[in-house]
Parts: structure tokens; sequence; C-alpha cells
């Protein structure tokens, strides 16, 4: 069975860091991208940043983009999303969630997200 | 960026009903589309993916359509266990955008 489980969400300060993991199991971890959608509260859905199944591809959201860092460790079957100079815009559930294949990026299995609230 | 818009925001219908929500991009997207189904404190569901394939486990009433800027999620009977928001999104390119999502009640 597949599961994407994320962990590392809290309440940070305005400017503050804080480092999500997304641990995963039950599949071939290093032969799939993987994605980081966020939901702030009462909102819809926004996608934050993929990474290819090798980690040599990774794209982020204009709005993450030079503040969010992605990663994964393919020995380990974990994403991270180091997320730096945090604002109180980055209030969200975040979920880890799997793309279907390597031309079909739409979003097969998700994780139950991790909450992340920037409040002074 | 694509911008999705998904009409209407809001549905009302009775069990039973036939249901359409649309989607149209602000551009071509080939047939790079899927449609997720999201209830209050969960995840998003993977419904349909490629605009009309449906997923495995996907009741077989979910049917998608559509290529190009313009496509349909339709309900052929609705469900009580369908009440959720339904989401549209594009991946025809590296950055995917979702749709604002359209909240369906049951009369």
């Amino acid at each position: 069975e597949v599961q994407l489980v994320e962990s590392g969400g809290g309440q940070v300060k305005p400017g503050g860091s804080l480092r999500l993991s997304c641990a995963a199991s039950g599949f071939t971890f290093s032969n799939f991208g993987i994605n980081w959608v966020r939901q702030a509260p009462g909102k819809g859905l926004e996608w934050v940043s993929s990474i290819n199944s090798d980690g040599t591809y990774i794209y982020y959201a204009d709005s993450v983009k030079g503040r969010f860092t992605t990663s994964r460790d393919n020995g380990e079957n974990s994403l991270f999303l180091q997320m730096n100079s945090l604002r109180a815009e980055d209030t969200a559930i975040y979920y880890c969630a799997t793309s279907r294949s390597s031309y079909d990026n739409s979003f097969d299995y998700w994780g139950q997200g991790t909450q992340v609230t920037v409040s002074s | 960026d694509i911008q999705m818009t998904q009409s209407p925001s809001t549905l009302s219908a009775f069990v039973g009903d036939r249901v359409t929500i649309t989607c149209r991009a602000s551009q071509s997207i080939s047939s790079w589309l899927a449609w997720y189904q999201q209830k209050p404190g969960k995840a998003p569901k993977l419904l349909i993916y490629e605009a009309s394939s449906l997923e495995s486990g996907v009741p077989s009433r979910f049917s998608g359509s559509g290529s190009g800027t313009e496509f349909t999620l339709t309900i052929s009977s609705l469900q009580p266990d369908d009440c959720a928001t339904y989401y549209c999104q594009q991946y025809n390119s590296h950055y995917p955008t979702f749709g604002q999502g359209t909240k369906l009640e049951i009369k």
C-alpha cells in the first residue's frame, strides 16, 4: 500500500525557517517524481514545487522561488522542503503528492498533510 | 502561467441528478488535465487524469471529457457521498495550476 507521511510542520514567526519531510513507502520511490502542494485556510489548492525521480530537475512556483528548496533522498525514500524567510501568506497545510508517471504529472497519491502556521 | 477557471463555484443538486462542472484553460493544454475530489479535512483524491481516463477505484459515474481549453467533469447520477469540492488541474507545463474549485452540495 502506498503511504506518504508528512512531518515537520508547526508554528514559526515571520522570517523564520522550517523543514518539512515526506516519508514514502509501498512503492519504488526512486522511480517517481514527487510534488509539494499547499492549501491556505479556507482556500484552494496551490502547487508549490516538483522534483523529478532522480532530483536533477526541480521547479518552483513564483510565490516561493528563492525562499523554498526541494530535495529528495532516494536511499531514505524521503522528500524534503526547506522553507526560509517565511511569510504569513505561507500559512497552509502542506501536502506531498506523487506524480503518476514520468510523462503524466497528475498527482495520484497524497499524504495527509502537515500544518504550517506563520504568525508573530 | 496557465490560468484555470472553473464554473460554477458552487452547485447544489439532488441525489440522482446528472451534474457537470466546467474547467477552462487560458491556453491550450492538449489533454493534460486532471480532476480531484476533496472532502473537508482530507487530502485531495485523483478522479480523472489525461482529461478522460478514470483513475483506478473511482466509480464509473464519474467521467471527464474535453481537450484544448475546455473540459468537463460529469457525475452521471449524483450520490450523497459525492458532496465535496472538486478541482481541475492542468499539467501541460512544468508549472501545474489548479482551478479555484467547485463546491458541490446535495439538496
